[in-house]
C-alpha cells in the first residue's frame, strides 16, 4: 500500500466556490504530480513539482494552482469552481531522477454543480 | 500530443486465458511503465522496462519493448477475475522526468 493520501475522496460543491484538494506523502519523495482523469479516459498531467518551492504546469492547461511549501504536502486549489472542473484528480509522487516508479493516491472525485 | 496509444481499447476474456495489450509511443524514451487501475481508484505500478531492455518478467506479467518500432506489449498469463481493471502504459521521454500516460486498455476477465 502506497503512503500517499488524498482528501477528500469525494466532493460535491457549487459553482463559484473555492476548493483545495489535499495530497500528502510520507515517503520523502521529491517529485509530486497532479493528474486529471475523466471516467474511462487517459490521465493528463496538470501540475508537477521537483521539490520544495518548485512548481511547474503540465501538458494540460488548468485553472488550478498548486504550492509546495513542505516536501510531503502538495495541495491543489481551484479559486472558483465551474462544472467544467468536474473530474477525478489523482496525486502521485516519485523519487528524484529518472527510471523511478510513481505512487498514486486514491484520487478525489470532484463534482461541481 | 506525445501520449502513447494502447491497443485494444477493451478486451474481454475467460479466466485462464492470456491477455495481451499493446502500447505505441512517439519519441525516444528513458523507460516505459505499466500501471493498473481498478474502477474509480488510483493507479498501481506493475512493471518498468528501461530503453536498453527488451523483455522483463514479474510473476504472471511479461513485458516486451521494441524501441525500433516504438512499441511495448504487456502479457498477463492465466488471467483471473481479479485481473479485471484498466491497464495503462506510461512513458518517460528522454530529456523529461515526468510520465505521459496512454488511453488505457479495459480488461474484463469472466469467471
Amino acid at each position: 500500500e502506497a503512503d500517499i493520501y488524498q482528501t477528500p475522496r469525494y466532493l460535491v460543491i457549487g459553482t463559484g466556490k473555492k476548493i483545495t484538494l489535499e495530497c500528502s506523502q510520507t515517503m520523502g519523495h521529491d517529485k509530486m504530480y497532479w493528474y486529471q482523469q475523466d471516467p474511462g479516459m487517459e490521465l493528463h498531467l496538470i501540475h508537477y513539482s521537483y521539490g520544495v518551492n518548485s512548481t511547474e504546469k503540465g501538458d494540460l492547461s488548468s485553472e488550478s494552482t498548486v504550492s509546495r511549501i513542505r516536501t510531503e504536502h502538495f495541495p491543489l486549489t481551484l479559486e472558483s469552481a465551474r462544472p467544467s472542473h468536474t473530474s477525478q484528480y489523482l496525486c502521485a509522487s516519485s523519487e528524484f531522477g529518472q527510471n523511478t516508479e510513481a505512487f498514486f493516491g486514491q484520487g478525489t472525485r470532484l463534482t461541481v454543480v | 500530443s506525445q501520449q502513447g496509444e494502447e491497443d485494444p481499447q477493451a478486451l474481454s476474456i475467460q479466466e485462464g486465458e492470456n491477455a495481451t495489450m499493446n502500447c505505441s509511443y512517439k519519441t525516444s524514451i528513458n523507460n516505459l511503465q505499466w500501471y493498473r487501475q481498478n474502477s474509480g481508484r488510483g493507479l498501481v505500478h506493475l512493471i518498468l522496462i528501461r530503453s536498453n531492455e527488451r523483455e522483463k518478467h514479474s510473476g504472471r506479467l511479461r513485458v516486451t519493448l521494441d524501441t525500433s518500432k516504438k512499441s511495448s506489449s504487456l502479457l498477463i498469463t492465466a488471467s483471473r477475475a481479479a485481473d479485471t481493471a484498466s491497464y495503462f502504459c506510461a512513458t518517460e521521454y528522454s530529456g523529461y522526468s515526468t510520465l505521459t500516460f496512454g488511453k488505457g486498455t479495459m480488461l474484463l476477465v469472466s469467471p
